[in-house]
């Protein structure tokens, strides 16, 4: 069976300082990846989605980048963070068609 | 613009009660429409997938609905649980791969 995991489950970061939240999945091969935001009150936003290694599709401008360094791990990344970074963020994975996405558990992330 | 809104915004029923939940949306051409349930703190879990052609599917106590006429779908759901409180979010896809996330009505079931 497939799984997905998510590191760290929270986050409280300054200011300034660089980001990293990894996102791994197990039990397939080739999946569609993606990274959403959940800010409080709002709706999920699409922050980044990914068909294969090294493929990344961004969806807004922002302050975030993203990267597949393997077919199954994604990783969202940040120079430096802003107090808006702040939110729920979503790692997800999908295949076949029509496509169900499963959603890993989360990472809070708190920017002060 | 495509666009998901679903109501009410927020929900309270007595543990044991039926309720129903509201989703409209704008998306053109349209695929198919999700429903999720997302407990607090958590990812988003799938509850149904429907098509153009399905305008009913049922999972366990919950039973979406889809008009694709009118772009309207319910998720009902009988027989409340403690553990059906969460919040429930809506969402279509059109003819990309992205999904357009609705802002989701917060259930509360009390005993």
């Amino acid at each position: 069976s497939q799984t997905i995991h998510q590191w760290p489950a929270t986050l409280v970061q300054p200011v300034g300082s660089p980001l990293s939240l990894e996102c791994t999945v197990e039990g397939t091969s080739n999946p569609n990846l993606y990274w959403y935001r959940q800010a409080a009150g709002r709706g999920l936003q699409l922050l980044f989605y990914s068909v294969g290694i090294g493929q990344i599709s961004s969806e807004v401008p922002q302050n975030l980048s993203a990267s597949r360094p393997q077919d199954r791990q994604f990783i969202l990344s940040s120079k430096k963070l802003l107090l808006s970074d702040s939110g729920f963020y979503l790692c997800a994975w999908s295949w076949g068609a029509p496509e169900t996405q499963y959603f890993g558990p989360g990472t809070r992330l708190l920017v002060l | 613009k495509n666009q998901v809104e679903q109501s009410p915004q927020s929900l309270i029923i007595l543990e044991g009660k039926n309720c129903t939940l509201q989703c409209n949306y704008t998306v053109s051409p349209f695929s198919n429409l999700r429903w999720y349930k997302q407990d607090t703190g958590r990812g988003p879990v799938s509850l149904t997938i429907m098509t153009f052609s399905e305008n009913t599917k049922s999972n366990g106590r919950y039973t979406a609905t889809l008009d694709a006429d009118t772009k309207q779908s319910s998720l009902h759901i009988t027989a409340s649980q403690l553990s059906d409180s969460a919040s429930y979010i809506c969402v279509v896809q059109g003819n990309t791969d992205k999904l357009i996330f609705g802002t989701g009505t917060r259930l509360q079931v009390f005993p």
